[in-house]
């Protein structure tokens, strides 16, 4: 199975500040990545795939860049709703595996 | 829309089973797969398995030998059973629907499912 591993585990950020959230694959993944916002409460959000494209209706402060291994998230201005999870997700190859999320807290 | 539904505790060793019930959308209309996550406590996610409207199945080899996924297509859900359950088995389960390549982009509201006699 292709391990993912995110960092940091958690952030503590201010609203306006520009966060990033790295994921590391064991193996190249050809940019097979997705990324995931969960809030408390609610169910999980598709918010990138294909590592960089934005899916329908997700803000245009979201993005996704990287290739080979190394993907990150970026969040070009935090906003009060984006205080949440956030999990990448590789599907290069079966079994689909996740990192083990990034926790974004309010400083 | 999608909403699990079962039991919240299951005894060690018994049958898990749970349904997501799909509202908005048709399973047998195609184009989707329907698939079943998982979360341990403090733990990252989980791909159990999925299912094509046809039946076809994919299953999570680490579980495979006790998991079964299935669909009611007259229903608009599909279900999950898992058998032998232990404690490691607790876990807040999500039901899914995803694009063939593999990204999910609906998800239920998870249901936490406890094993503990």
């Amino acid at each position: 199975d292709i391990q993912m591993t995110q960092s940091p585990s958690s952030l503590s950020a201010s609203v306006g500040d520009r966060v990033t959230i790295t994921c590391r694959a064991s193996q190249a993944i050809s940019n097979s990545l997705a990324w995931y916002q969960h809030e408390p409460g609610k169910a999980p959000k598709l918010l990138l795939l294909a590592a960089s494209r934005l899916e329908s209706g997700v803000p245009s402060r979201f993005s996704g860049s990287g290739s080979g291994t190394d993907y990150t998230l970026t969040v070009s201005s935090l906003q009060p709703e984006d205080f949440a999870t956030y999990y990448c997700q590789q599907y290069y190859s079966s079994p689909q595996t996740f990192g083990q999320g990034t926790k974004v807290e309010i400083k | 829309q999608l909403q699990e539904s079962g039991p919240e505790l299951v005894k060690p060793s018994e049958t898990l089973s749970l349904t997501c019930t799909v509202s908005g959308d048709s399973i047998s209309s195609g184009g989707y797969f329907w698939g079943w996550l998982r979360q341990p406590p403090g733990k990252g996610l989980e791909w159990i398995a999925s299912i094509y409207h046809s039946g076809n199945t994919y299953y999570n080899p680490s579980l495979r030998s006790r998991v079964t996924i299935s669909v009611d297509t007259s229903k608009n859900h599909f279900s999950l059973k898992l058998s032998s359950v232990n404690a490691a088995d607790t876990a807040v389960y999500y039901c899914t629907r995803h694009y063939s390549s593999g990204w999910h982009n609906s998800w239920g509201l998870g249901t936490l499912v406890t094993v503990s006699s």
